[in-house]
């Protein structure tokens, strides 16, 4: 079946670290491949996406590159802000005509000063 | 351009009771999806409408029920609660099929139920 697989956090950085968030998914055809954000007390906020092979997401200084070889989505970022503390999902939809959403479990990432 | 709003923000119910759950679509969505997100956890589809008929499923039982108004707006209806629906419910919008949709969904905030 569908599953995405993505590091398990807590990830505790300093403001400026370099990011990285790593997300597999299973190779059940070309999946559209989303990288969403959930800041404290809030709902689910698109982050970045990509559609096909070998395309780049990004957004607000986050970038992911969708990796058919090694069916990854790696999630990155140069510099972290504060602002940037939440928890990241990394989701795969589950079929060209579906609107299902199957998600990892989330990292949390804490940015301190 | 309204996003997704959902009703109420948090609930707390007891074992066996029944709740509703209301969500209204972001202005020009056709689709709602709900999702249940358990604590700590990422979220589990339960399932999706589209004019007005459920056309997909994940694994819930069928106490967890829904329904679709022609205003696109939505319900979640769960029977017999137990303790472990305590979690976050995610209200879901997407434009229709086939208006370029790359299968983004637009979260509401979420209804937060706690079961006593």
């Amino acid at each position: 079946g569908n599953s995405v697989t993505q590091m398990e956090g807590p990830v505790t950085l300093s403001e400026e670290a370099f990011l990285t968030i790593n997300c597999t998914y299973t190779a059940t055809g070309y999946p559209s491949l989303f990288w969403y954000v959930q800041y404290p007390g809030e709902g689910l906020q698109l982050l970045l996406k990509a559609t096909k092979a070998d395309d780049k997401g990004s957004n607000k200084g986050f970038e992911a590159t969708y990796r058919k070889e090694t069916t990854s989505f790696h999630l990155e970022k140069g510099s972290v802000q504060v602002s940037d503390s939440a928890v990241y999902f990394c989701s795969r939809r589950s079929g060209a005509g579906s609107y299902q959403l199957t998600f990892g479990k989330g990292t949390k990432l804490s940015v301190i000063p | 351009e309204t996003g997704v709003t959902q009703s109420p923000t948090h609930l707390i119910k007891t074992r066996g009771q029944q709740v509703t759950l209301r969500c209204s679509s972001q202005s020009g969505h056709n689709t709602v999806s709900w999702y249940q997100q358990a604590l700590g956890q990422g979220p589990q589809f339960i399932f999706q409408y589209y004019r007005e008929e459920e056309n997909g499923r994940g694994n819930f039982p069928p106490r967890f029920s829904g329904l679709q108004f022609p205003n696109y707006s939505s319900e979640l209806n769960v029977n017999a609660l137990e303790l472990d629906d305590s979690a976050l419910y995610l209200c879901a919008s997407s434009p229709a099929p086939g208006q370029g949709n790359t299968g983004e969904l637009f979260f509401g905030e979420g209804s937060r139920l706690t079961v006593l």
